[in-house]
């Protein structure tokens, strides 16, 4: 089955500076890896996903980009603000099947004023 | 659009007791996915429904079971609890399986 490795498991960043979360995939037939948020006490929340056919996806202060040939795809958040403290799970799927998601451990970032 | 609705949203029990929780998915998802989120081991996938059938299974015991009803509204049953059965359980819908899944607010499940 699809075994999904993130790192690190903890991130501290100085306010304005720029995160990277970084996961790795083991299951070649991946092709759609979701970026959740979940902030303490509260539910998953989807921030940003890549498919298969794109190396790199932009939403204002989030990217993802992806190497399919390396197995790896990475969360990259510029000009870190306070509440982006939280913990982020990168996920891969292969949506050609039904909902199986593997999710990584997360990364609990912490954004320091 | 009501969202992804768990109920209940704590529960404490016994070892050895059995629970049953419930998700009601957004309107229309006919997909309803469950995972288990605990400290140690992140998120992991126990299992998916559609249209009333269970389509995909993670790697669990026979413990845990669940079903899904005609209106899309899904359970899951925990038997015989076990003190590392204590997590946060997460139901998840999308339309048909294949799309951005959303979360409900989970039940927290405590196990003494």
């Amino acid at each position: 089955g699809e075994n999904v490795e993130q790192h690190p498991s903890t991130l501290s960043v100085q306010e304005g500076d720029s995160a990277v979360i970084k996961c790795t995939y083991s299951d070649s037939a991946s092709n759609y890896f979701p970026w959740y948020k979940q902030e303490l006490g509260k539910r998953p929340q989807l921030i940003i996903d890549i498919r298969s056919n794109v190396g790199e996806k932009k939403d204002q202060r989030i990217a993802v980009t992806l190497n399919k040939t390396a197995k790896h795809f990475s969360l990259h958040i510029t000009e870190t603000q306070p509440e982006d403290s939280a913990v982020y799970f990168c996920a891969a799927e292969n949506s050609g099947g039904y909902q199986k998601v593997t999710f990584g451990i997360g990364t609990k970032l912490q954004v320091i004023p | 659009k009501a969202g992804v609705t768990q109920t209940p949203r704590y529960l404490i029990k016994t070892r050895g007791q059995q629970v049953t929780l419930s998700c009601s998915p957004i309107s229309g998802h006919r997909s309803v996915s469950w995972y288990q989120q605990t400290p140690g081991q992140g998120l992991q996938f126990l299992f998916e429904y559609f249209s009333e059938t269970q389509r995909n299974k993670g790697n669990f015991p026979g413990r845990f079971s669940g079903r899904q009803f005609s209106n899309s509204r899904s359970e899951m049953n925990v038997s015989t609890l076990e003190l590392g059965d204590s997590a946060l359980y997460l139901c998840a819908s999308s339309l048909a399986g294949k799309e951005t899944q959303y979360f409900g607010p989970g039940t927290r499940l405590l196990v003494l």
